[in-house]
């Protein structure tokens, strides 16, 4: 059964620093991998969505990365702004088809 | 392009009372979900539909908790009888089917309190 993790459960950052979100999966026979932003009280909003034969995906100031063979995804977020602040989710899928399985988020705070 | 509706944005019952949920996909999407989302957890499936068939309802509380989607594009979520425990965050999500694709949108939810 797959299991998502994600450290740190919170983070907290100074605007302007350069951050790393990380995602971890036990089985990594992954489909594709999501990550998502979530603010409080919202639906979940899609970043990036990474392929299982991509490596990375960039969108603006955010790259997400995959590492299969280790079951890790990392999501970098660069010269972060107090907009950033929310609560960041990971999400495998594991075929075609089928369910995504979550991680538990890391709640970002971006101190202005 | 709209994106996934859901209705009622919040809601507010006793427990043993009944709620039912609304959920209108991205048009085209033939995969619609429905996650429950308990306060500082990941959301968790309830059920997976593909069209208008059951792709996977394997953690859905069946004694209380029922989906339909009968014409294969909008769903409800009923739960009766509601438990304490109920009190969570809906969220409805759909996906296109392709190969290369197969990202999931979000709703922005339904907050059930139950009291």
């Amino acid at each position: 059964k797959q299991e998502v993790t994600q450290i740190p459960a919170a983070l907290s950052v100074p605007e302007g620093e350069n951050l790393v979100l990380n995602c971890s999966f036990t089985d990594s026979a992954i489909y594709n991998l999501q990550w998502f932003r979530q603010d409080p009280g919202k639906g979940l909003t899609s970043l990036l969505l990474i392929q299982s034969s991509q490596r990375e995906q960039t969108s603006g100031r955010l790259n997400a990365s995959l590492d299969k063979s280790s079951g890790r995804s990392t999501l970098y977020i660069a010269a972060s702004q107090p907009g950033d602040s929310a609560t960041y989710l990971c999400a495998v899928r594991q075929g075609y088809g089928q369910n995504f399985v979550f991680g538990p988020g890391t709640r970002l705070s971006v101190l202005p | 392009e709209a994106g996934v509706a859901q209705s009622p944005r919040y809601k507010i019952i006793e427990k043993r009372q009944s709620v039912a949920f609304w959920c209108n996909p991205i048009s085209g999407h033939a995969t619609l979900y429905w996650y429950q989302q308990i306060l500082g957890q990941g959301p968790k499936l309830l059920i997976q539909f593909q069209n208008n068939g059951v792709v996977d309802d394997s953690q859905l509380p069946k004694d209380r908790f029922s989906a339909e989607r009968l014409k294969g594009v909008d769903s409800t979520l009923k739960i009766q009888p509601a438990k304490l425990e109920d009190s969570a965050v809906y969220l409805c999500a759909s996906s296109p089917i392709g190969r290369n694709t197969g990202e999931l949108f979000f709703g922005e939810g339904s907050r059930l309190t139950v009291l």
